[in-house]
């Protein structure tokens, strides 16, 4: 069965600190890694990983993917309050309808 | 402005009552979702839509019907609302190009009393 892994499943961490968040990953027909950043609303979307060794880097967000071992980090540099959300890791399987497994998410909150 | 929207943000209904939920986008996308959220579960697929009138089932589609007559609308109808359906729900929106990502409404929290 597809399946995706986050930990830890919640973090507090106080501004400045670098935070790394981890995401494994057990599906079939492997396409892609996705890192959303979830509020009170909507995901919104940060990255998608498609090869690995390659890192995506937005502002103070990164990520990296390895398809090797079959895992993908995402890292927060000098945190502020303003990145306290839930981050959903999901992966991209090559199914008719390019099926997205989501992990359970990881909860970071940020203190002043 | 263009984006995804789901109506309405906030619902509570009892058991056994019929509800609907609607979702609209205005980028043209191809494929549409609907996702519940659970503690403890995450984002789980109900059902999923390619095109207008193509629709099929995702991880967790007892209890829920979809319709898909223009490629803009999706909504999700719940035929006789059960305790166990009280979840927060998403509508998402894709492009048919497979390296594109999902986009989220904003969701719909749903209590069944």
């Amino acid at each position: 069965e597809d399946k995706v892994v986050q930990s830890p499943l919640s973090l507090v961490v106080h501004e400045g600190d670098t935070v790394t968040l981890n995401c494994s990953y057990e599906v079939t027909n492997f396409r892609s890694l996705l890192w959303y950043k979830q509020e009170k609303k909507a995901p919104t979307f940060l990255f998608m990983l498609t090869s690995s060794g390659i890192e995506k880097k937005s502002g103070r967000l990164s990520s990296i993917l390895d398809k090797k071992e079959l895992f993908s980090i995402l890292n927060i540099t000098a945190t502020q309050t303003g990145d306290s959300a839930v981050y959903l890791c999901a992966v991209g399987s090559r199914t008719s309808y390019d099926k997205v497994i989501f992990g359970p998410g990881t909860s970071l909150s940020v203190i002043p | 402005d263009a984006g995804i929207t789901q109506s309405p943000r906030y619902k509570i209904t009892e058991t056994g009552r019929q509800v609907t939920l609607m979702c609209h986008q205005t980028w043209s996308h191809s494929y549409m979702f609907w996702y519940r959220q659970d503690l403890g579960h995450g984002l789980r697929l109900i059902y999923y839509s390619a095109a207008a009138d193509i629709t099929d089932k995702g991880e967790v589609p007892d209890g829920y019907v979809v319709s898909r007559s223009k490629t803009e609308n999706f909504p999700l109808t719940l035929e006789s609302a059960t305790r166990s359906q009280t979840s927060v729900y998403f509508c998402a929106s894709r492009d048919v190009y497979s390296n594109q990502p999902q986009h989220f409404g904003d969701g719909t929290r749903l209590s069944i009393l």
